[in-house]
């Protein structure tokens, strides 16, 4: 079974604060990704990346960057954490070339103050 | 228009009664169609895929594609309140599209 697993669960950061998110997955998959779900807004693709240090913004990449320096591992950045970042964080993972199937972590439920 | 509609819910239905979620697309293109399980505070899990139109089953599960209307169903029959989750409709193109768009999800309830 693929594993994808998020470093933190639940965070609580301040207003101004770098706050790193780290995702993991153990399948030797191709492409990463990083999303944020809210209610009534459904999942929205913050980063990707198909490969080691590629990295492509997604529809909403403004306040966020991210690192890919191995395969197995994509970091997601907030440079300085606002309030409107308080959301449900979700790392997803896929195979490449014609898979488009998506494994996701279990999500980090961070809150800013 | 959203490229893919799929009404929120919640749907609540009793123990034991057949499901019906769906979707509606508009991108004649997408050619691979997933359904995913979300149970509160938790990560989407896969569920089923689709490649083409036509019928998947699996246990009580089964996933409908009519790419003819741009529709696609999940059927769940004899419903467990363990069936209680969001469930997320996701399509994509193939031969090297690696994004799915993402329905916003239904929030179902099963009562016993």
């Amino acid at each position: 079974d693929v594993k994808v697993t998020q470093s933190s669960r639940y965070l609580v950061k301040r207003t101004g604060e770098k706050v790193f998110l780290e995702c993991v997955q153990d399948m030797d998959h191709e492409n990463m990704f990083w999303y944020r779900q809210d209610p009534g807004l459904g999942l929205r693709l913050i980063y990707f990346s198909y490969d080691v240090k590629m990295k492509e913004k997604g529809d909403i990449p403004e306040g966020y960057s991210v690192s890919r320096e191995k395969k197995e591992r994509f970091s997601l950045i907030l440079e300085s954490a606002s309030t409107n970042q308080t959301s449900m964080y979700l790392c997803a993972s896929s195979l490449g070339q014609w898979q488009e199937t998506q494994y996701f972590g279990p999500g980090t439920r961070l809150l800013v103050l | 228009q959203k490229e893919v509609e799929q009404d929120p819910g919640p749907l609540s239905v009793p123990e034991g009664a057949i499901v019906s979620l769906n979707c509606t697309y508009s991108n004649s293109a997408f050619q691979y169609f997933m359904w995913y399980r979300q149970y509160s505070r938790k990560g989407p899990e896969l569920l089923m895929y689709t490649y083409s139109s036509g019928n998947k089953e699996d246990g009580r599960f089964t996933a409908q594609v009519d790419k003819s209307s741009k529709y696609i169903s999940l059927f769940i029959r004899d419903s467990q309140p363990s069936d209680s989750a969001t469930y997320l409709c996701a399509m994509s193109l193939s031969g090297g599209s690696y994004i799915p768009t993402f329905g916003r999800g239904t929030s179902l309830i099963v009562h016993p």
